[in-house]
């Protein structure tokens, strides 16, 4: 079972550039989220879907872009990196509204923006 | 926003149980309490959740104290698969309803970094 598959594993970008982290899942999950991980920040929320043509903002949305033209698939895209978004990105999904069912996270995705 | 509190590290020697606590004292009633674990490089994994009762799975068990303004994970016997750091976690309803239904956001703090000795 392959789960929630996150493409690529590791990327540098130059301020500016853009680029799109893929996110892919085969378990049929209606929900799914992207979060950023930072040293001494922990997980956070940075844009969400609750279905295929749903989206919305999370906690830190600001230089990130979304859409959910699928169920299987939800692409983060960076218009114009900025060094400020280097970080760990993890992508999850879940079957059910997330406060009573498990989150499924993808291995991430190691952007450095220099 | 409700928040936890974790202590930043504990140590446990293998087939010991570890017990690890987490203060969410501003806990509301409709929050379900999440327990994650991350394993260096890889994404969190789910361990175990729930709202007023204990709960036992094959990973885990959590303990809910009566007030619920703290909670308990318990691993009945560690191994050094379980050296990870541990995330407690308030799942709070909310977000903007889409198609009729509401997105909980759950929100990491900085969790517990478990060492476990052979």
């Amino acid at each position: 079972n392959a789960g929630v598959t996150q493409t690529p594993k590791f990327q540098v970008l130059k301020t500016g550039q853009s680029m799109t982290l893929q996110c892919a899942q085969d378990m049929n999950h209606e929900y799914m989220s992207w979060y950023r991980q930072d040293p001494g920040m922990g997980l956070r929320l940075i844009h969400y879907s609750v279905g295929a043509g749903i989206t919305d903002q999370g906690e830190v949305p600001n230089g990130y872009n979304v859409s959910r033209s699928t169920t299987e698939d939800f692409p983060l895209r960076l218009l114009s990196a900025a060094p400020s978004q280097t970080s760990v990105y993890f992508c999850a999904s879940t079957q059910g509204a997330a406060y009573n069912s498990p989150l499924h996270f993808g291995n991430g995705t190691r952007l450095t923006v220099t | 926003d409700a928040k936890t509190t974790q202590p930043n590290s504990m140590e446990s020697n293998e087939e010991e149980p570890v017990h690890l606590p987490c203060n969410h004292s501003t806990i509301s009633g409709t929050d379900y309490i999440h327990w994650y674990r991350q394993l260096p490089s890889q994404g969190p994994e789910y361990v175990i959740h729930g709202l007023t009762s204990n709960v036992n799975n094959r990973m885990a068990s959590l303990a809910i104290a009566e007030d619920r303004k703290s909670s308990t994970l318990i691993l009945h016997r560690a191994t050094l698969r379980d050296a990870a750091v541990y995330y407690c976690i308030l799942h709070q309803l909310g977000g903007a309803n889409a198609g009729g239904t509401s997105y909980g956001k759950l929100t990491f703090g900085q969790g517990t970094i478990l060492t476990v000795h052979p």
